[in-house]
């Protein structure tokens, strides 16, 4: 069964310690991107990856880090810079840049204290 | 820049009866458009998108929305509400010139469906 996971699910840190989030894809999509979600906010982009290691920020990037060494996976590291880290982490991934939609996957919920 | 504007945070309807929920998207020129359905503690799932193909858009589960150019809007319909239907909407809209592959998405609706 093709799709992205995420993992873990939920996730508690401390405040001060950096955490990666896993998102691994199998549909062998080009692209492939991480968004925030906070309550009435909507989705915001964190970092995009059109194609394997190379990125580019999106509209809040600061305090977060990724890398893309294969083609199927894009983590996402919030460094101990991230002021408000507790949040909703969605990533997902198109087929590339003639694609439309994008696919997402279930989410890591991430609770700082 | 591109934006979009979900009317209403959250819409209330009883089962049976017609949901209607509304996005109006800022371009001058018309881009492509998506609508998202996000049930509690999930991600995002494609209900239907606009192409510039037909105005008329059918997606699934039911769904459909009708894209006009001249109201700049997309909104999301269905005839009869389903309890299944209680979630979380939105809209997104990426542009058709530009190269870009962002999609902006709109601030969510969420729809309560009462017995």
């Amino acid at each position: 069964d093709g799709g992205i996971t995420q993992s873990p699910k939920y996730l508690f840190r401390k405040e001060g310690q950096n955490v990666t989030l896993s998102c691994e894809q199998n549909l062998n999509h080009d692209a492939m991107y991480w968004y925030r979600q906070d309550p009435g906010q909507g989705l915001r982009l964190i970092y995009y990856s059109q194609i394997v290691n190379d990125f580019q920020k999106g509209d809040i990037a600061e305090g977060y880090s990724v890398s893309r060494e294969k083609k199927e996976s894009f983590p996402l590291t919030v460094t101990s810079a991230q002021k408000n880290p507790t949040a909703f982490y969605l990533c997902a991934s198109s087929i590339g840049s003639e694609s439309y939609e994008q696919y997402f996957g279930p989410g890591t919920r991430l609770t700082v204290t | 820049a591109q934006s979009v504007t979900q009317l209403g945070s959250h819409v209330s309807v009883s089962e049976g009866a017609l949901v209607l929920l509304r996005c109006n998207y800022s371009s001058s020129v018309p881009p492509y458009l998506f609508w998202y359905v996000q049930y509690p503690n999930q991600g995002l799932q494609l209900l239907l998108k606009y192409t510039s193909a037909a105005t008329l858009v059918k997606g699934i589960n039911g769904f459909e929305a009708e894209f006009k150019k001249s109201e700049t809007s997309f909104h999301l319909t269905k005839p009869s509400a389903h309890m299944s239907d209680a979630a979380e909407y939105f809209c997104a809209v990426r542009p058709t010139q530009g190269g870009s592959e962002k999609l902006v998405f709109g601030k969510g609706t969420k729809l309560t469906v009462n017995p």
